[in-house]
């Protein structure tokens, strides 16, 4: 248990559907990030929300849509996605200082997501 | 850009053999290094950082330095067990772009009894 949840843990959707990712961290960290994970390639970084505020969005398309309400939830709306969207969906948590790589701490991550399109 | 290199797997071996997982790094400045584990069906967990020239990072057996010279952090351990059966990610935090880790593409690891 690393103190971040995501739900659901697997989704199957159709390309037309319009479907939501949930994720909760309960370690007060001040940052939370969407990574996907396909097999085979590396990690990749959808996004970045630093006191709620988006800092960074890799080049996602915007079929993608993120939301942070609070410091503690983390959102990712989908919305007619394509096949080629399947992954693993993981989210993290990590108590950023200043924007010196030599201060980032560790990131904790979620089980993740499956995410099955039809 | 910064970048993170590792060995390609499946890495296959009986249970007590020596473990080397290759990683090296491209980056223009001082990154941070980590090397985090993936369980079956789990996300990823931090298995161990060094965060300058010449840290060693240690846990669970595992240990890694971090080698400024030749711009690595191989991961070893002298004996591994059934239970270390995972992917291993080497990741750097990134001093350039806007990422801020930068992970490898993962090797999996199986430990045969």
């Amino acid at each position: 248990e690393t103190g971040v949840t995501q739900t659901p843990r697997h989704l199957v959707m159709g390309m037309t559907n319009k479907k939501s990712l949930k994720c909760e961290q309960h370690l007060g960290h001040n940052a939370m990030y969407w990574y996907k994970q396909s097999a085979k390639k590396p990690l990749e970084l959808m996004f970045v929300y630093n006191f709620k505020e988006q800092t960074e969005n890799n080049s996602v398309p915007s079929r993608f849509s993120p939301e942070c309400p609070n410091s503690s939830h983390l959102f990712l709306h989908l919305h007619t996605l394509q096949p080629e969207d399947s992954a693993l969906y993981l989210c993290a948590s990590s108590q950023d200082g200043l924007r010196d790589p030599r201060f980032y701490n560790e990131q904790f991550f979620g089980p993740g997501t499956r995410l099955t399109v039809l | 850009g910064d970048s993170v290199t590792q060995m390609e797997g499946p890495v296959t071996l009986s249970e007590e053999a020596f473990l080397t997982i290759n990683c090296t790094y491209t980056a223009t400045g001082y990154p941070s290094l980590f090397w985090y584990v993936q369980y079956p069906g789990e996300g990823l967990q931090l298995l161990l950082k060094a965060t300058k020239a010449d840290d060693k990072g240690s846990n669970k057996g595992f240990e890694a330095t971090y080698r400024k010279e030749t711009t690595s952090f191989h991961l070893e351990k002298g004996s591994v067990q059934v239970s270390d059966s995972a992917v291993y990610f080497c990741a750097l935090s990134a001093t350039s772009g806007t990422y801020k880790y930068i992970f490898g593409t993962g090797t999996r690891l199986k430990v045969l009894a």
